[in-house]
Formats: structure tokens, sequence, C-alpha cells
């Protein structure tokens, strides 16, 4: 069964250096998305790409975080300087299109110190 | 705006008894409703989604949701829950106009034995 895959799962970085995150979407799908997961909560979309183009960023706090997708298929989430709020878990989801089910990856857990 | 209420934050069952996950929903438009189950530590796990058709949606693991289009809800739940159903839940709400899919806070189930 195809999945989305991502790297590293764990990461503990020091506030003010800089941190990236790595996702290979499932095979065809054009439709890329970064969300982030605060423990006990639900997860918020950072940004969304459609083939290498962003859709939607608005909630991506661009001061500090950058995402690209440059040749439409794989996708790093930057952070630069990272912040002790940054503490979370990223997901990568992709979907073949807009509008379908979105799947998930297995996350990428981020702790600041 | 889209937006999904999860009442309980937890849920508590003996292993053999029905479970149901509660979740309500409000969009502008027509909703694409999903489920998605998280145990700890890993990514988000596609159980079954609405877009259209039958209010019982059947899904993974022995799953299934009704929709209720005059309340508003899109409840979760299984004849016969499993000490292994213990997890996450996550419910996710699209408006068929938008793609943007908005969580809820989620409901941690546990199954005793």
């Amino acid at each position: 069964e195809a999945e989305v895959a991502q790297s590293p799962r764990y990461k503990i970085t020091e506030k003010s250096q800089a941190v990236a995150f790595w996702c290979d979407p499932i095979s065809g799908h054009a439709t890329l998305y970064w969300y982030r997961q605060i423990l006990g909560q639900g997860p918020e979309l950072l940004v969304q790409f459609q083939d290498e183009s962003v859709v939607d960023d608005s909630q991506l706090p661009k001061d500090r975080f950058s995402a690209e997708r440059l040749k439409g298929v794989d996708s790093t989430l930057k952070i630069q300087p990272a912040e002790l709020g940054d503490s979370a878990m990223y997901l990568c989801a992709s979907s073949s299109e807009v509008r379908s089910t979105i799947y998930f990856g297995e996350g990428s857990w981020l702790t600041v110190v | 705006a889209q937006s999904v209420a999860q009442p309980e934050d937890q849920v508590n069952v003996a292993e053999g008894n029905p479970l149901t996950v509660k979740c309500t929903y409000s969009v502008s438009g027509n909703p694409y409703l999903f489920w998605y189950v998280q145990y700890p530590n890993r990514g988000l796990q596609f159980l079954l989604k609405y877009i259209t058709g039958d209010n019982l949606v059947k899904g993974s693991y022995g799953f299934e949701a009704e929709f209720n289009k005059s309340q508003t809800s899109f409840h979760l739940k299984k004849p016969s829950a499993l000490v292994s159903d213990s997890a996450l839940y996550f419910c996710a709400v699209r408006d068929g106009r938008d793609y943007k899919l908005s969580f809820g806070a989620g409901t941690t189930v546990t199954v005793r034995a």
C-alpha cells in the first residue's frame, strides 16, 4: 500500500537553530499539505501545494517558516530560527486532487530546547 | 467558515460493547465529512468519509458513521469495541466548495478489557 514518507521521525534542536523536514507524497498525488499538530489538539494546515505551486500558506508563519516543492513531487518544510513554541508534530499529507481523500504520513516530532 | 465540534474529550467503553464517538459540524455549503484515527506517536489513518449518497457509511476496521443533515452530525460507531480500538479519533469537515479540511480537537477512546 502506497504511503506518504516523512523524515526525520524525531528531531531535537536548540532554540534559534534551523531545522528541516522532508516529505515524499504518494506517487501521482498532485496535492501536498503540511500540517502542524500541537499535543492535545487537531492538525492545523500550514501550507498546501498543487503541483509545485503554493495554493494556501495563510497560516504559515512566513518570518521563520518556508516550504518548497520544486519539481512538484517531494517537499521540504524549513524553520529558521526555531522557537520553543514550534515544538509539535509536523504532518505531511497528500491527495490525488484537491477534493479527494487526504492521506497522512507518520509525522515528524520536533522538540525545541 | 467551517468548523467541527467533538463534544467529548474522552470515551470509555468495555470490550465488546458498542462504541460511539460524536461529531457535529458547521459549513456553508455541502459537507464532505471524514474520520481519522491516530495511535500514539503515529500519523493520522483514514477511516471513512461521507461525500454524498447513503447516510450510513462503512469504513475500515468495522467502523461506520451516520450522516444526519438535520442535526449536522456525523457520529462514528462500532457495534463491538476491541481493546485495539483505543486511540485518538478526529472528525474533519470540508466545505464542498472549498478544499480546506478542518479538524475537531479529537476524542480519546479507551476500551478496557
